[in-house]
């Protein structure tokens, strides 16, 4: 069964760039994509992107212009950046294991990230 | 693009059946999951490709998909299946993950 655990800054400014890490323990690293998900009680669940080991990305097209998503596979981790953070943004941000057809088997315990404006 | 409409709320008595309804256009042609998400916890995948479970989820939950409607069925609910369900597809016109607002089942 894979764990992911995630970290990351969780106040940030007006402005100011996101970054989220998350890492994957047990299963096998290249069989599957790695997502980010965020979840506000206002906009509910939004899917962010996702990323292979390989480094293929695909962004929500509402935030592409904004994020950027890496991969270490060596130490089976993947990150977020989100740029130009607004109080839009604050949310909890969870990293997620998805499969073939975009479910998501696995999820981190999440990150508020909290944008005071 | 592409909406998913979940209701709000819904509430059953220990013991009966709870059901949740997710509308989309054509819901049928896609692949449906659903997720758990208890209070301050991560969601958890119950219902992958409409009708699959994965290891560990009770036979009790199942889900269903019939032309712009899918369901997700909890027999016998209990006290511990309050919690927010949400379905979720993948929309190749818009090239984006598409979840529903969610619905909160409480146990009366």
């Amino acid at each position: 069964q894979v764990q992911l655990q995630q970290w990351g800054a969780g106040l940030l400014k007006p402005s100011d760039t996101l970054s989220l890490t998350c890492a994957v323990y047990g299963g096998t690293f290249s069989d599957h994509y790695w997502n980010w998900i965020r979840q506000t009680p206002g906009k509910g669940l939004e899917w962010i992107g996702e990323i292979r080991h390989t480094g293929t990305t695909a962004y929500n097209p509402s935030l592409k212009s904004r994020v950027t998503m890496s991969v270490d596979s060596s130490n089976r981790q993947f990150s977020l950046r989100l740029r130009s953070v607004t109080a839009a943004d604050t949310a909890v941000y969870y990293c997620a294991q998805g499969g073939t057809h975009y479910e998501f088997e696995s999820w981190g315990q999440g990150t508020l990230v909290s944008v005071p404006s | 693009s592409y909406v998913l409409t979940q209701p709000p709320s819904v509430s059953v008595a220990p013991g009966q059946t709870a059901r949740f309804r997710c509308e989309g256009f054509n819901i049928g042609f896609k692949n449906v999951h659903w997720y758990q998400q208890r209070p301050g916890q991560a969601p958890v995948l119950v219902v992958h490709d409409g009708v699959d479970r994965p290891s560990g989820i009770p036979d009790r939950i199942f889900g269903s998909t019939s032309g712009n409607a899918a369901t997700l069925t909890i027999l016998r609910a209990e006290d511990g299946d309050e919690a927010d369900y949400f379905c979720q597809v993948w929309d190749s016109d818009s090239e984006n993950v598409v979840f529903g607002g969610g619905t909160k089942l409480t146990v009366l």
